[in-house]
């Protein structure tokens, strides 16, 4: 099992459509949690931490579930400019430094 | 705009060439590091340094070799690179080493294409 999954992708979707990606990870000592935007060809760029009580910023919401070790994040009222590849980040857990990437999630807003 | 500054934004380089990637930031952070990424892949960690130390170096090939002059300095050192060395290098910051709040600022890479 990889110690951070996403969902696959790719994520096809009209604009104004609702879309939700999900995370899980392995590592119950994980402590600090992410969501990163990567556009083609640029360095990745932090979207939202992610905290227990659940975060919004503006069309995005992000939510942690400890107990499930499930991470998500909603966009609502997708816009073209949301095409991207989101990538779900989990630092920390025992054993020293750990940061661990997910693969990625591609998503197309199509008009 | 990006508070870590990475340069050169692309650099082609035959194999038996020697070059630097450089990395700057001022936001004082403490920690600095340095990622491989390639085509469709999540970045890998290649090295870590706290405090100007080197904490982690990740089984890297000794044709990398990182430096870190100052608190605000960061280096890579490319030295007898093969082809599938090929890919976008970023460097990254955080605050400290460890699990933050913050995540990780990354700069806007170099795309090095070794020939």
């Amino acid at each position: 099992r990889k110690e951070v999954e996403q969902d696959p992708g790719p994520f096809n979707v009209p604009e104004g459509a609702t879309v939700a990606f999900n995370c899980t990870y392995s590592n119950s000592a994980s402590q600090s949690f992410f969501w990163y935007r990567q556009d083609c060809r640029k360095e990745p760029k932090l979207l939202m931490s992610v905290y227990s009580s659940g975060n919004e910023d503006g069309r995005f919401t992000a939510q942690l579930n400890r107990a499930s070790q499930y991470i998500s994040l909603l966009i609502r009222d997708s816009k073209l400019s949301d095409s991207a590849t989101y990538l779900c980040v989990v630092m920390g857990g025992t054993g020293g430094f750990k940061t661990i990437f997910g693969a990625g999630t591609r998503l197309f807003v199509k008009a | 705009d990006t508070e870590v500054t990475q340069t050169p934004k692309h650099l082609v380089m035959g194999m038996t060439n020697k070059k630097s990637l450089k990395c700057e930031q001022h936001m004082g952070h403490r920690a600095m590091y340095w990622y491989k990424q390639k085509a469709k892949k999540p970045p890998e960690l290649m090295f870590v340094y706290s405090y100007e130390k080197l904490s982690i170096n990740e089984s890297v090939p000794s044709r990398f070799s990182p430096e870190c002059p100052n608190s605000s300095l960061l280096n890579l050192h490319l030295h007898a690179l093969q082809p599938e060395d090929s890919a976008l290098y970023l460097c990254a910051s955080t605050p400290v080493l460890g699990p933050t709040n913050y995540g990780y600022t990354f700069g806007s890479g170099t795309r090095l294409t070794v020939v």
